[in-house]
């Protein structure tokens, strides 16, 4: 099972600041097969980044995923009120499908 | 646009069965992997498994053995059934589906809760 490992636990940043949050993964995924979901208390995760770098549908351009191999990376370029929630990678490239833990994006 | 809908109870005693249902909408049951996926303070995002309508299965080895999965294509639904449950089975259960084994759509959760 790949384990994947998101830094930092919590951060915290004002709006218009740029966040970068890291997942790192046990073994090598397979096809950068990575995704990043953005999740707010009472909702369910929805999809921001899928093969490591392609935007979901409706997701704005200030969500930016890179990356492969091992380390992975979900940049937001300029925060907007709306972004602070906890984000997840997640890597489906290898069976069984494995989340990592969060990381929770905090207002300064 | 998909729609997912997680029906079952909220409460579940020990060593019996979780049984839940996806009522999926605005789309085809034949199109997607279904997938279940659970949350818990404690253990984040726990990928369940997937079924495909031709009942193409794949579990969590963590789970395997206690888990089962079904379609229903004339209802258009998605069944978990978990058997015995615990404590550690309490969790917010979701239905998930997307254009690969990533999860483009999501049900809104369901709380099911297992005590005594």
């Amino acid at each position: 099972e790949i384990v994947l490992a998101q830094s930092p636990g919590s951060l915290s940043l004002s709006p218009g600041e740029r966040a970068t949050l890291s997942c790192r993964a046990s073994q090598s995924v397979t096809s950068s097969y990575l995704a990043w979901y953005q999740q707010k208390p009472g909702q369910a995760p929805r999809l921001l980044i899928y093969g490591a770098s392609s935007r979901a549908t409706g997701i704005p351009d200030r969500f930016s995923g890179s990356g492969s191999g091992t380390d992975f990376t979900l940049t937001i370029s300029r925060l907007e009120a709306e972004d602070f929630a906890v984000y997840y990678c997640q890597q489906y490239g290898s069976s069984p499908i494995t989340f990592g833990q969060g990381t929770r994006l905090e207002i300064k | 646009q998909v729609q997912l809908q997680e029906s079952g109870p909220g409460l579940v005693k020990p060593s019996e069965t979780l049984s839940l249902t996806c009522s999926v909408s605005g789309g085809s049951i034949s199109t997607y992997y279904w997938s279940w996926i659970r949350q818990t303070p404690g253990k984040g995002l726990e990928w369940i498994g997937y079924i495909y309508y031709s009942g193409s299965i794949n579990y969590n080895p963590s789970l395997k053995g206690r888990v089962t999965m079904s379609v229903d294509t004339s209802k258009n639904q998605i069944s978990l059934t978990l058997n015995p449950v615990t404590a550690a089975d309490t969790a917010v259960y979701y239905c998930a589906t997307g254009r690969g084994a990533y999860f483009d759509f999501w049900g809104q959760g369901i709380l099911v809760t297992v005590s005594s």
